[in-house]
């Protein structure tokens, strides 16, 4: 069991530009999550998906977040337009019952 | 909404010592909470979940506790140890929302020889 990978580890992105970070959930796991992780913020909740339907993205930021998950595989979160304030660690979790979530290593995006 | 406060930021001790961290929680269901463990460089792992049903759990050395009447919840270990540095997260399940995790903000243990 591999574990819940996420790639790239590391993005450095330009004012403006966009990043994908891309999640491969562990294989059965129904559940997908997506998570960020600040100094200030601590860890907040983005968005979640259930056989691959998004059930919650409350978390996520109206504009220029967006998150998919095409099949049972791998998701995915792209951030348009990235800013400053977006650099985080986002973290991507998955979830048999929704209750014990395996999180990933984590993609560490730094926008300049 | 759901809630979760962690107050220690920082705990610093010697091995062998006795651990504590404490947190507690608002909600207005019944819970499931759980703790996890963060290593630089890593995602947080999963340590412990504790039920209203079981009140109790224990991994590893660790012991969680909940106790309903205060809304709080406990982590400890008898004997901590040089590789236990690290930083503990408590969580408590969304009770709005299945599965998503409200996080505390942190308690980073420093355990030294």
């Amino acid at each position: 069991n591999a574990g819940v990978i996420q790639t790239p580890r590391h993005k450095v992105t330009g004012k403006g530009q966009e990043a994908t970070l891309w999640c491969e959930p562990i294989s059965g796991h129904s559940a997908v999550f997506w998570y960020r992780q600040t100094i200030v913020q601590g860890l907040e909740f983005l968005t979640y998906f259930r056989n691959q339907a998004p059930i919650d993205d409350s978390g996520m930021p109206k504009e220029r977040f967006s998150a998919q998950m095409p099949n049972q595989s791998h998701s995915t979160l792209k951030i348009q337009s990235t800013q400053p304030q977006d650099s985080a660690v986002y973290l991507c979790a998955s979830s048999l019952d929704g209750y014990e979530q395996y999180f990933g290593p984590g993609t560490r995006l730094t926008v300049l | 909404g759901d809630s979760v406060t962690q107050k220690q930021g920082q705990v610093t001790l010697s091995e062998d010592d006795f651990l504590f961290i404490n947190c507690t929680y608002s909600t207005t269901t019944y819970p499931t909470l759980l703790w996890y463990v963060q290593y630089p460089g890593q995602g947080p792992q999963l340590l412990l979940k504790v039920t209203t049903a079981n009140n109790k759990g224990i991994s590893r050395g660790f012991e969680a506790t909940y106790d309903k009447g205060t809304t709080s919840f406990h982590l400890q270990k008898a004997s901590v140890q040089e590789s236990d540095s690290a930083v503990y997260f408590c969580a408590l399940s969304g009770t709005q929302v299945v599965g998503q995790l409200t996080f505390g903000s942190g308690t980073r243990l420093q355990v030294y020889a």
